[in-house]
């Protein structure tokens, strides 16, 4: 099963509102990163946030992780349409022998319609 | 920096064929990663390398699936024969030996197989 889970798999929004999305995991990490894909393109990442961390922010973008209910959220203020794409969480598990590797959940599709 | 490039963007093949897909990562890096995109089973992680050797090829679907890293600045995915179901969308990605520094993602390869 994914180790990451995002919820919900797709928002609609109008410009100028704000998108949260979430994301769920089953084991404990090392962190935690979001990655944004536009249609058709390779994914890019946008923001990491550690296990010992609660809250970051980049531009427009907050995070938060709260590894006692095993999940984060993304939130884009603000939003606009070119923030139209797919969102994707992805963990890096503490720990034993993936060392480097990450965990990509099913993505959220963030729609902004101008 | 150029970024990762993957080779070819688009192959269009017949069941049965060969096909090569091709990936130089970002310079320094020195983890390599090779992933698949279906609509069905999302992004998953087919192989990855550490300093040209593969680590954890737990993700590659069956014997038809190989992957090779002869140095530093390039490799392959092989499939060989290739079936309909091998249709996707695959990515390379790279990093470097900080595991909280992000992947960094190729276009993608658009593979069909008819």
């Amino acid at each position: 099963s994914q180790q990451g889970e995002e919820d919900p798999q797709a928002l609609s929004i109008q410009e100028g509102e704000n998108a949260t999305m979430n994301c769920s995991y089953k084991t404990s990490i090392n962190n935690l990163q979001w990655y944004r894909q536009n249609s058709g393109r390779g994914l890019v990442h946008l923001i990491l946030i550690r296990s010992n961390e609660r809250e970051k922010h980049s531009g427009r973008l907050r995070v938060t992780l709260d590894t006692s209910k095993k999940s984060s959220s993304l939130l884009i203020t603000a939003s606009r349409a070119a923030d139209t794409a797919s969102y994707f969480c992805a963990t890096a598990i503490a720990g034993g022998t993936s060392y480097g590797k990450l965990t990509f959940g099913q993505g959220t599709i963030l729609t902004v319609h101008p | 920096d150029a970024g990762v490039i993957q080779s070819p963007r688009h192959e269009v093949t017949e069941m049965g064929q060969e096909v090569t897909l091709r990936c130089k990562p970002i310079s320094g890096h020195d983890y390599l990663f090779w992933y698949r995109q279906t609509m069905m089973r999302g992004l998953e992680l087919l192989i990855y390398f550490n300093n040209n050797v593969p680590i954890d090829d737990s993700g590659m679907p069956e014997d038809r699936f190989s992957a090779k890293m002869p140095n530093a600045s390039f490799s392959t995915l092989k499939i060989q024969p290739s079936e309909p179901r091998d249709s996707a969308v695959y990515f390379c990605a790279s990093s470097n030996r900080d595991r909280v520094l992000p992947q960094y993602f190729g276009p993608g390869t658009r593979l069909l197989v008819l």
